[in-house]
């Protein structure tokens, strides 16, 4: 069965920098999109990326732009969100996902970022 | 970007009761409309995607419906295990976007 594991969070100053991981395992990564989702505490989902299967494509939610960048290693079964200049409302639990066209099936159990002086 | 507004904000029904949850979609979006479940501490869990696909391993009691800008979310006998947040999500454009959710709490 598909696995997803997170790993990277911390607990990090403003204007600082994170590099989130997704170990991926049980299925052919390579020919999945993945995604990125986030949840504030106490507050819903927020898409904030995704990334096609072969990296050609990448589309991000306004306010992480010029900011974040999703990248994927296939040979490495992996995925990664370096994340730059970091705020406090970034402040959040990140989900990486599994996507089959159109939908997330596999979720991991999701990583902790604190953005505080 | 397109916006997706869940109605009630809160349901309090009992167990064996039947729920239904809307999702209401600011533009056509025809049928990339999926429902996820979340309990506290946990990940989402895929219920229904193509507005009316259950996933697997997902029981029968699930069913949603609907097409263009009106979804729903029907759970028909609720078990003790059902009660959560609820999100719907679209992927029609970017940038993918989720309802703020529906709570499900015990009566």
């Amino acid at each position: 069965e598909a696995q997803l594991v997170e790993s990277g969070g911390d607990l990090v100053q403003p204007g600082g920098s994170l590099r989130l991981s997704c170990a991926a395992s049980g299925f052919t990564f390579s020919s999945h999109w993945m995604s990125w989702v986030r949840q504030a505490p106490g507050r819903g989902l927020e898409w904030v990326a995704s990334i096609s299967d072969s990296a050609n494509e990448k589309n991000y939610v306004d306010s992480v732009k010029g900011r974040f960048t999703i990248s994927r290693d296939n040979a490495k079964n992996s995925m990664h969100l370096q994340m730059d200049s970091l705020r406090v409302e970034d402040t959040a639990v990140y989900f990486c996902a599994r996507d089959p066209p159109r939908y997330s099936d596999y979720w991991g159990q999701g990583t902790l970022v604190t953005v505080s002086p | 970007e397109i916006v997706l507004t869940q109605s009630p904000a809160t349901l309090s029904l009992s167990p064996g009761e039947r729920a239904t949850l809307s999702c209401r979609v600011s533009q056509n979006i025809n049928n990339y409309l999926t429902w996820y479940q979340q309990k506290p501490g946990q990940a989402p869990r895929l219920l229904i995607h193509a507005a009316s696909n259950r996933a697997t391993g997902i029981p029968a009691r699930f069913s949603g419906s609907g097409s263009g800008t009106d979804f729903t979310l029907t759970i028909s006998s609720l078990e003790p295990e059902d009660f959560a947040v609820y999100y719907c999500q679209q992927r029609s454009t970017w940038p993918i976007t989720f309802g703020q959710g529906t709570r499900l709490e015990i009566k």
